[in-house]
């Protein structure tokens, strides 16, 4: 059974850094491209970024290039989201997705973990 | 970026019903739209990929049509289960994903 389990959201002062983890279970994680996608309170989905299977390609929603950035370590099957300069409007619930190569479409996701930034 | 527009933001429809749900694009996206359901406090769950693909284990009352700039997510018989909200979500531009607003399908 697949399984993507987040963890490292918290509360955080504006301008604060935050990391996000990700473990996967159940697939072979190198075979899979990983995106996080994010839900601010009471809104809709937003995808946030994107990295290869092998991790050599990085990818990012505009709202958040240069100041996140996404990696993965195949060894131990886990995703990460690095969040720097953090503003308000980064408040919302960080989802992990498996994503199809060269698809674009999210097949499994884990369950979400919030992250608020407030003062 | 590309707008995807749903429509309408919410519903409201009995067990049994047909509902439909559309979504359109702001330019064409060929067949690149997948469809999702989120229950309250629940992460999304792919229903339809590539505009008409059914997900594996996804209920076949659930279908998915449309190309170019305009979709439609169609549940054939309203399940209690079925409550919840749908989002559209292009994949055409790559890296560039973006999602519609989200339609509330309701208890009537």
């Amino acid at each position: 059974e697949v399984q993507l389990v987040e963890s490292g959201g918290a509360l955080v002062q504006p301008g604060g850094s935050l990391r996000l983890s990700c473990a996967a279970s159940g697939f072979t994680f190198t075979d899979s491209a990983m995106s996080w996608v994010r839900q601010a309170p009471g809104k809709g989905l937003e995808w946030v970024s994107t990295i290869s299977g092998s991790g050599g390609g990085t990818y990012y929603a505009d709202s958040v290039k240069g100041r996140f950035t996404i990696s993965r370590d195949n060894s131990k099957n886990t995703l990460y989201l690095q969040m720097n300069s953090l503003r308000a409007e980064d408040t919302a619930v960080y989802y992990c997705a498996s994503t199809v190569a060269g698809t674009g479409y999210f097949d499994c996701w884990g369950q979400g973990t919030l992250v608020t930034v407030s003062s | 970026d590309i707008q995807m527009t749903q429509s309408p933001s919410s519903l409201s429809a009995s067990v049994g019903d047909r509902v439909t749900i559309t979504c359109r694009a702001s330019q064409s996206i060929i067949s690149y739209l997948n469809w999702y359901q989120q229950k309250p406090g629940k992460a999304p769950k792919l229903l339809i990929y590539a505009a008409s693909s059914l997900q594996s284990g996804v209920p076949s009352r659930f279908s998915g049509s449309g190309s170019g700039t305009d979709f439609t997510l169609t549940i054939s018989s309203l399940q209690p289960e079925d409550f919840a909200t749908y989002y559209c979500q292009q994949s055409f531009s790559i890296h560039q994903w973006t999602f519609g607003q989200g339609t509330k399908v309701v208890i009537k």
